[in-house]
């Protein structure tokens, strides 16, 4: 299984700034995912972060709202743009295992933000 | 739009009951169902099923897919304390793009 790291693990924002979350994961991974859980929610994907090209972003996510950037195979950051207190949620990033060409992802540990 | 719903969406019992969590899904091209815990905010994983009755187990806990019925359970027996969680199901479909769609969620409240 892959293990994944995530900072900041929170942070509280003003609003109108902008936040950037990193995740590390500790083996080389061709698909990684940002997910938003909003309070009392499931999880709903952001985007598949694409190494060398850019985020495929699910209906109602935008780029210039949700800029990700995917460097190389271990490492992400997806950063959440001119913050309003809707935004508040918590963040997670996955990696899939990718073990016998099916999809185990794995999760980071979360970003929880709150905007004031 | 796929979709996956999950049931109940909490259950409360006691320490020692046997619970049985359901999920049923409405996805194109099917590929995998997975079960995942969540007690405080990442998601860790539990079972991932791909082919119908065959029943994966680990300690206490242990899942079974259904793809005629479109549906999979999650059983846990002889609960404890620490089973207390949100057990959230998602399905991977269209092959190769490895997406989830996530259920809300079962929150299980264990009482001692």
């Amino acid at each position: 299984s892959a293990v994944i790291s995530q900072k900041p693990s929170r942070d509280i924002c003003q609003r109108g700034t902008s936040l950037t979350i990193q995740c590390q994961v500790d083996s080389q991974v061709t698909m990684m995912f940002w997910y938003r859980q909003q309070p009392g929610q499931s999880l709903t994907l952001i985007a598949t972060a694409n190494q060398g090209s850019e985020a495929t972003y699910e209906s109602g996510f935008v780029i210039d709202k949700f800029p990700i950037s995917r460097p190389n195979l271990t490492f992400s950051t997806l950063t959440v743009s001119n913050m309003s207190p809707e935004d508040s949620s918590i963040y997670l990033c996955s990696a899939g295992g990718g073990r016998g060409g099916y999809n185990e992802q794995f999760f980071g540990p979360g970003t929880r933000l709150t905007v004031l | 739009e796929d979709k996956v719903v999950q049931s109940p969406l909490s259950l409360v019992v006691h320490e020692g009951d046997t619970v049985t969590l359901n999920c049923s899904y409405e996805v194109t091209n099917f590929r995998s169902l997975l079960w995942y815990k969540q007690e405080k905010k990442a998601p860790t994983f539990l079972f991932m099923l791909t082919s119908s009755g065959i029943e994966k187990k680990s300690g206490r806990l242990s899942s079974i897919l259904d793809k005629k019925e479109l549906s999979s359970i999650l059983n846990i027996t002889a609960t404890q304390t620490g089973d207390s969680a949100i057990y959230l199901c998602a399905v991977e479909s269209n092959f190769g793009n490895e997406k989830l769609t996530f259920g809300t969620g079962t929150r299980l409240t264990i009482i001692p």
